[in-house]
């Protein structure tokens, strides 16, 4: 089992320009989930999904999109980059119930000049 | 909203030495989890914590869950070089979020 997959695992940006981050487990699990880390902030949820076709906002969803139209993927949107967007994103799934495990990927580092 | 906190926010110990995070939710948890992330790379599972006043340890680790259900620690016994990096707790309340704290990295001098 590959686990939890995020392609890239680098991309620079320039403001404004667009990109997607992209998500994907071979777990089978219902809940997914996107982090963005940046120091001394810890881990901040910025949208999760509790199954294909539903979606819900975290902590710091503004500027973001999400959509889960299967179990596998959930892409994470970014409509026009920030330089306040520059962070390390992970994507982590779950079996989706009241003992929820996560499962993190290895992480893409985004820089927005 | 939910807020969990963590202190501190370094801690620098040397070899040998104990080392003990904490964590504090603004509200009730459900549970509440621990993660550790190495230098480098993506936070790992390490525990899950669900009863009022539960107690778990993992060879030189304990874990704690308070009473109210609103905070929690993680103490480490003679400290290894193995054991740098950041440990996160994570709590969910009610809902599918599961808001992590700010974190505690650890360093150990050997």
């Amino acid at each position: 089992n590959a686990g939890v997959t995020q392609t890239p695992k680098f991309q620079v940006l320039k403001t404004g320009q667009s990109m997607t981050l992209q998500c994907a487990q071979d777990m089978n699990h219902e809940y997914m989930s996107w982090y963005r880390q940046d120091p001394g902030m810890g881990l901040r949820l910025i949208h999760y999904s509790v199954g294909a076709g539903i979606t819900d906002q975290g902590e710091v969803p503004n500027g973001y999109n999400v959509s889960r139209s299967t179990t596998e993927d959930f892409p994470l949107r970014l409509l026009s980059a920030a330089p306040s967007q520059t962070s390390v994103y992970f994507c982590a799934s779950g079996i989706n119930s009241g003992a929820n495990v996560l499962t993190f990927g290895a992480g893409s580092r985004l820089t927005v000049l | 909203g939910q807020q969990v906190m963590q202190i501190p926010q370094y801690q620098h110990v040397q070899e040998g030495e104990d080392f003990t995070t904490y964590c504090n939710s603004s509200t009730t948890l459900s549970n509440i989890q621990w993660y550790k992330q190495r230098p480098g790379g993506h936070p790992v599972f390490l525990i899950q914590l669900v009863k009022s006043g539960e107690v778990k340890k993992q060879k030189r680790l304990t874990f704690q869950f308070g009473e109210a259900k609103k905070n929690s620690s993680l103490h480490i016994t003679a400290t290894q070089t193995t054991d740098v990096g950041t440990y996160f707790c994570a709590g969910r309340s009610g809902t599918y979020k599961y808001i992590f704290g700010t974190g505690t990295r650890l360093k150990v001098l050997a």
